[in-house]
């Protein structure tokens, strides 16, 4: 059973620019969460989607944003790039929403915004 | 709002031996769960164990075990016989219950590296 998916890996891009993530999840798993990793804020949870549904949403700007399509593949967008949005943007997906299910984490995009 | 606290940025361990990671929440929920998450030099986030907070027996996993203290408010992870690949980043993370658990929102606390020496 393939694992998360998330693409691209790395990406470079310079301040004011757009970029767009993507995550898909288990077969199967129809429930994917964005996190940002820094060194400064560590871990942070950026949005939740549930069956193309956005479930929960952390304390982002605006610039953020996310999708899920109706294969529960997810994109997220980060618009007008700041050098602070250089990161490691996780995805998680898992089966449902509401049961105590594990969370499976993709090996991540690592943005450098320059 | 939840908080996780993880008091030990680094830890150092000699093979074979045991260490505790710490971390210590706050939350006003009576029911919740949570969790040690692994993050070796790959990035990719791998659950160790996890605790049901109506439990009040800890959970074990192999060599990794919990000290769940809820009145404490305290979730400690202990790894016995530490092997080298045990060398990783470890993250306490909480999940709340809100609206009946419909919501798969980690929040995670700041981290502890542990090295494993041989």
């Amino acid at each position: 059973k393939a694992g998360v998916t998330q693409t691209p890996r790395y990406l470079i891009k310079t301040r004011g620019q757009q970029v767009t993530l993507s995550c898909s999840p288990i077969s199967g798993h129809r429930s994917v969460s964005w996190y940002q990793q820094t060194p400064g804020q560590g871990l942070q949870f950026l949005f939740e989607y549930f069956s193309e549904t956005q479930r929960n949403k952390g304390n982002f700007p605006g610039r953020f944003s996310g999708r899920q399509f109706s294969n529960s593949r997810s994109e997220m967008n980060v618009s007008t790039l700041e050098l602070g949005d250089s990161a490691l943007y996780l995805c998680a997906s898992s089966l449902a929403a509401g049961v105590p299910t594990e969370a499976f984490f993709g090996q991540g995009t690592r943005l450098t915004v320059v | 709002a939840q908080t996780v606290t993880q008091s030990q940025p680094e830890m150092s361990v000699q093979e074979a031996e045991t260490v505790t990671l710490s971390c210590t929440y706050d939350t006003s929920e009576s029911d919740y769960y949570l969790f040690w998450y692994k993050q070796p030099p790959s990035r990719q986030m791998i659950l160790v164990i996890r605790q049901e907070a109506y439990k009040q027996q800890n959970a074990t996993e192999n060599r990794f075990s919990v000290n769940f203290q809820k009145a404490a408010k305290s979730f400690s992870l202990k790894i016995s016989d530490s092997q080298l690949g045990d060398a990783a980043m470890y993250f306490c993370a909480y999940r709340g219950l809100r609206d009946g658990g419909a919501t798969n929102k980690l929040i995670f606390g700041t981290g502890t590296l542990l090295a494993v020496q041989p």
